[in-house]
């Protein structure tokens, strides 16, 4: 069963910077795209970046593009989200999921808080 | 941007009821690129059918989407107390991808 565990959410100021990093296991990574899904406290859920399994092709929403980077490294089986200029409305659980377009298996999440 | 929206928001069922739920998009999704989800509180969600109709892996067959173009149907055929939770739809047909609001399914 595929297994992916995400870390690195925490308290950051508006303004500031912070990388997500998602561990797959129990599947052939490199195999597969891999993708970035939000949830807002209370809210519903939110695609946020996605990227081909090579690595080659990445996919953002407006919401985020510019700010965030989507990367990979496929040596390690883990996944990355770069996150800069960071406001408070990037609060929320972010969720590592397999897949490019439909998700078909998800992590925990990890979560992110943006306050003063 | 595709706007998903779900309904009823709220759904009140018992077990051993059937429940529907709709999904309708603002356009027309692509090659009926609409999947479903199913969350329950404090988990991170679950695919239970992809291509509109075609459930993923381990999925009961008490489970099935169906529609095309604007409208989807999510449909439990028979409710089992796992099944109360939040259900959401997504396309991927089109730029960005997005999801509906969500229907939550909750007991009687």
């Amino acid at each position: 069963e595929v297994h992916l565990v995400e870390s690195g959410g925490g308290l950051v100021q508006p303004g500031g910077s912070l990388r997500l990093s998602c561990t797959a296991s129990r599947f052939t990574f490199s195999n597969y795209a891999m993708s970035w899904v939000r949830q807002a406290p209370g809210k519903g859920l939110e695609w946020v970046s996605s990227i081909s399994g090579s690595g080659g092709s990445t996919y953002y929403a407006d919401s985020v593009k510019g700010r965030f980077t989507i990367s990979r490294d496929n040596s390690k089986n883990t996944l990355y989200l770069q996150m800069t200029g960071l406001r408070a409305e990037d609060t929320a659980l972010y969720y590592c999921a397999k897949g490019w377009g439909w998700f078909d298996s998800w992590g925990q999440g990890t979560l992110l808080t943006v306050s003063s | 941007e595709i706007v998903l929206m779900q309904s009823p928001g709220t759904l009140s069922l018992s077990p051993g009821e059937r429940a529907t739920l709709s999904c309708r998009a603002s356009q027309s999704v692509s090659s009926s690129n609409l999947a479903w989800y199913q969350q329950k509180p404090g988990q991170a969600p679950r695919l239970l059918i992809y291509g509109a109709s075609s459930r993923s892996t381990g999925i009961p067959d008490r489970f099935s989407g169906s529609g095309s173009g604007t409208d989807f149907t999510l449909t439990i055929s028979r409710l089992e107390p796992e099944d109360f939770a939040v259900y959401y739809c997504q396309q991927y047909g089109g730029s960005p991808w997005t999801f509906g609001q969500g229907t939550k399914v909750e007991i009687k």
